[in-house]
């Protein structure tokens, strides 16, 4: 049974740097074709890509927000961490943690965590 | 970027009706799509993957078709339980999501 749970920071000052934590059970980030993705979603809008950690290290960022992510594994831990610098209360959203796999080609996510909701205030 | 648009914004359907949404990206993606459902303060749930694979434990009344640039969700016979929003999202390049289209009671 796959699970996958966000914790880390809720309130965040603008111009500070969020970061996030991923933990996952039931499948592993060494098993060949499995990701590890963030999703964020701001109240009331639509949900947007942010970044995604294959297996191999393979590490992929949304374009209008690569200058600001990264994204790492510690494959021992179960965990995928997520960094978003210089946050903007425009950054104030759910964020989401999600598994994928690419054998078989699935390529969606189809498992989720429940989501952390991040406000940027000052 | 691969930008890419859903229609309707919002659609208003009544129990029973057959319902179908459309997803167009900016270039081709082949076949590499996927649809969701998302609940009110819910994390969204897949339903369909590379176009028209439906994900396991979903029921039948969903399907998805299209290729290149254009797709399409439909839902044979609309239940209480599909009222949501649901967003497709492509896989071809990176990962890019539509805006979603919020499927109300007519």
């Amino acid at each position: 049974q796959i699970t996958l749970k966000e914790s880390g920071s809720t309130l965040v000052k603008p111009t500070q740097t969020l970061t996030l934590t991923c933990t996952f059970s039931g499948f592993s980030l060494s098993t060949n074709g499995v990701g590890v993705g963030w999703i964020r979603q701001p109240p009331g809008k639509a949900l947007e890509w942010l970044a995604l950690i294959y297996w191999d290290d393979d590490k992929r960022y949304s374009p209008s927000l690569k200058s600001r992510l990264t994204i790492t594994k510690d494959t021992s831990k179960n965990q995928v961490v997520l960094t978003l610098t210089n946050m903007d209360p425009v950054d104030t959203a759910t964020y989401y943690c999600a598994h994928v796999t690419l054998v078989p080609a699935k390529g969606g996510f189809d498992y989720w965590g429940q989501g952390t909701l991040v406000t940027v205030s000052s | 970027d691969i930008q890419m648009t859903q229609s309707p914004s919002t659609l208003s359907a009544s129990v029973g009706d057959r319902v179908t949404i459309t997803c167009r990206a900016s270039q081709s993606i082949s076949s590499w799509l996927a649809w969701y459902q998302q609940k009110p303060g819910k994390a969204p749930k897949l339903l369909i993957y590379k176009a028209s694979s439906l994900e396991s434990g979903v029921p039948s009344r969903f399907s998805g078709s299209g290729s290149g640039t254009e797709f399409t969700l439909t839902i044979s016979s609309l239940q209480p339980d599909d009222f949501a929003t649901y967003y497709c999202q492509q896989y071809n390049s990176d990962r890019t999501f539509g805006q979603g289209t919020k499927v109300e009671i007519k």
